[in-house]
């Protein structure tokens, strides 16, 4: 059974690079059907999709956040991980890594909460 | 970029009844659209893709339908835990979400 969990520090100051990972069990992020991605959620807010990266190492990304994130992997570690640049207080969320097939999130994390504050 | 719009925002039934959710696109995205479910504190879950599929595990009573631009998510006989936020996906421009739409008791 797939497992996704993502770690990281759960506060960050404004400015700062909010750098997240998530670990996959159960499942390779080598797998050649399937992306590995990230979303989040704003407090209260719905759900905002960030990116995605294939095991060829492409890259997709949501084109408002597009120049201020990067997404890679390292499949030594069957890891994937997200760095954002520049946070503000309105990157304040929790934070899903998913697995996406044929377009669709049908693993998900149980989410990271990271907040941005001085 | 393609927009989608749930309606409505808040879905107001009882244990036992029909629920109807809404969700339209701003052009035509065939059939490639999903439907989570996020309880409270909860991660969301995958209930629908391709408009009408269901996912493993999900139970009858949630279907899917609709294509190009308008579909819609019926829950046939609402139960306790189907009491949650529901958001629609599409997967043509790199999943952006609809606004969602909570079902409340």
């Amino acid at each position: 059974q797939l497992q996704l969990q993502e770690s990281g520090p759960g506060l960050v100051k404004p400015s700062e690079t909010l750098s997240l990972t998530c670990t996959v069990s159960g499942g390779s992020i080598n797998s050649t059907i399937h992306h590995w991605g990230w979303t989040r959620q704003s407090p209260g807010k719905g759900l905002e999709w960030i990116g995605s990266i294939f095991y060829s190492g492409d890259v997709h990304q949501n084109p408002p956040l597009k120049s201020r994130f990067t997404i890679s992997k390292d499949t030594s570690r069957n890891q994937f991980s997200l760095r954002l640049y520049s946070v503000t207080a309105s990157d304040t969320a929790v934070y899903y890594c998913v697995r996406l097939r044929s377009g669709y999130l049908v693993d998900w994390g149980q989410g990271t909460l990271v907040t941005v504050s001085s | 970029e393609i927009v989608l719009t749930q309606s409505p925002a808040t879905l107001s039934l009882s244990p036992g009844e029909r629920a109807t959710l809404s969700c339209r696109a701003s052009q035509s995205i065939n059939y490639y659209l999903a439907w989570y479910q996020q309880r409270p504190g909860q991660a969301p879950r995958l209930l629908i893709y391709d408009a009408s599929n269901r996912a493993t595990g999900i139970p009858a009573r949630f279907s899917g339908s609709g294509s190009g631009t308008d579909f819609t998510l019926t829950i046939s006989s609402l139960e306790p835990e189907d009491f949650a936020v529901y958001y629609c996906q599409q997967r043509t421009n790199l999943a952006p979400f609809g606004g969602g739409t909570k079902v409340e008791i």
